[in-house]
């Protein structure tokens, strides 16, 4: 089974400050890796994924993440955060075999933002 | 893009009254469907899976007889909440399923806000 850890479940950062939101999955084979943001009382938004390839993602917004199979890891960043980016982010996880069906979240990150 | 709408977007209703709530790709064909529950402050769990013309596939601990799922058509679910008490009151998010090459992407909804009194 597939489980998705996201030992943050707030980030406060100031304005124009660098931020990084952590995701470490669990699997016992190959993985697709997303992140979704999700603003307050909407659905979720997908920000990049991971299929193959290059470790480093780039997504919207301008926001990054790198995969890192050794550490099990695919943290989310961002160089300069605005206070529009103040939301939840899910990290999750899927079987290739799904095709990027049967998602797997992890419990969210509230980004805040402060001025 | 590809949107995926959600109606209605809240609801309140009383305990033992049943509710549906409908979701619809707008501008793609949809062979599947999924429906997820959010409970505040949590993350989405998966309900079920819903194929266009075929029963849904519940995940395990997910009722089928009080959460009911029709796929009638490729742009079209709906979820009916029967016979709703208060511990069924959450947020439930629909995503439709776009078929690629090697990846299927979901398009997620707004989200119904279910209270039930």
């Amino acid at each position: 089974a597939q489980s998705v850890t996201q030992l943050d479940s707030q980030v406060p950062v100031f304005e124009e400050a660098p931020v990084e939101l952590r995701c470490n999955y669990s699997s016992s084979v190959s993985v697709y890796l997303f992140w979704y943001v999700q603003y307050p009382n909407q659905g979720l938004q997908l920000l990049l994924k991971y299929l193959s390839g290059s470790t480093l993602v780039k997504g919207i917004n301008g926001f990054e993440a790198e995969f890192n199979k050794s550490q099990t890891s695919f943290h989310l960043r961002k160089p300069s955060v605005h206070i529009s980016d103040t939301a939840e982010y899910f990290c999750a996880v899927s079987d290739p075999w799904w095709g990027g069906n049967k998602l797997t979240f992890g419990t969210g990150t509230q980004l805040k933002v402060e001025l | 893009g590809a949107v995926v709408s959600q109606h209605p977007s809240r609801v309140i209703c009383k305990s033992g009254t049943s509710v549906k709530i409908e979701c619809r790709s707008l501008d793609f064909q949809a062979t599947t469907m999924f429906w997820y529950r959010q409970f505040p402050k949590q993350s989405l769990m998966l309900m079920a899976t819903s194929n266009e013309g075929s029963k849904a596939t519940y995940e395990q601990g997910v009722e089928k007889d009080k959460f009911l799922i029709n796929h009638a058509s490729l742009t079209l679910s709906t979820l009916t909440v029967t016979s709703a008490h208060p511990e069924d009151s959450s947020f439930y998010i629909c995503s439709a399923s776009l078929s690629g090459v090697s990846y299927n992407e979901q398009f997620f909804g707004p989200g119904t806000r279910l209270t039930v009194l």
